[in-house]
């Protein structure tokens, strides 16, 4: 079965500073993977995602995350945060054929302060 | 091009009620799947629909059930509410039933159960 560990629970960071946000998944095959942003009171919009090919792949806002077989992880990544990135952050991993539901890891709450 | 659209938005039901809620998924898009948000269980997939067929289900009980109509607009039905039914229910639509597809989220519904 596919899974999504999201190790931490809240994090906090200031305003300008990097960030990085961790994902660790199970799955059997190459999986498809995705980063969601969720804000308060919204649904879920999608930042990025992976299929295949460079294992570093950009998003919208400035993420970008890169997939490491090796480790089983798709990590979030941001230069530079800003304060309108304060939100919570949810990974995600897909199959094919078949199993193309998404599975979501617990989330990621992020608060930036100035 | 409109997003997606729930109804309503928060609702109030008493245990043993039921209730029903809408998606109106993006137009041209013809799958729409449904997601459970809960603090305590994160995002959990319910249940996939296209072409008025349901392709994927999780593993909720038989209590909750949904649909969707040619214009492929959903619903999904709970009976017989039970307090840990109270959560925040999202709607995603797809073009098409596959996980390449990027999936975009309504605001959700915010069910609570007294």
């Amino acid at each position: 079965a596919q899974s999504v560990t999201q190790p931490d629970i809240h994090i906090t960071v200031s305003e300008g500073a990097s960030l990085e946000l961790r994902c660790n998944y199970s799955y059997g095959a190459t999986p498809y993977l995705f980063w969601y942003v969720q804000s308060p009171g919204q649904g879920l919009q999608l930042l990025l995602k992976y299929f295949s090919g460079d294992t570093l792949v950009q998003g919208i806002k400035g993420f970008e995350a890169e997939f490491k077989r090796s480790q089983s992880s798709f990590n979030l990544r941001k230069p530079s945060v800003h304060w309108s990135d304060a939100a919570e952050y949810f990974c995600a991993v897909g199959g094919n054929f078949g199993n193309e539901k998404l599975t979501f890891g617990t989330g990621t709450r992020l608060t930036i302060i100035p | 091009k409109a997003g997606v659209t729930q109804t309503p938005r928060y609702l109030i039901k008493t245990r043993g009620q039921q209730v029903t809620l809408s998606c109106s998924p993006i137009s041209g898009h013809r799958s729409v799947s449904w997601y459970q948000q809960t603090p305590g269980q994160g995002l959990q997939f319910l249940f996939e629909y296209f072409s008025e067929t349901q392709r994927n289900k999780g593993n909720f009980p038989g209590r909750f059930s949904g649909r969707q109509f040619s214009n492929s607009r959903s619903e999904m039905n709970v009976s017989t509410l039970e307090l840990g039914d109270s959560a925040l229910y999202l709607c995603a639509s797809s073009s098409l039933p596959r996980i390449s597809e990027t999936q975009y989220f309504g605001p959700g519904t915010r069910l609570l159960v007294l």
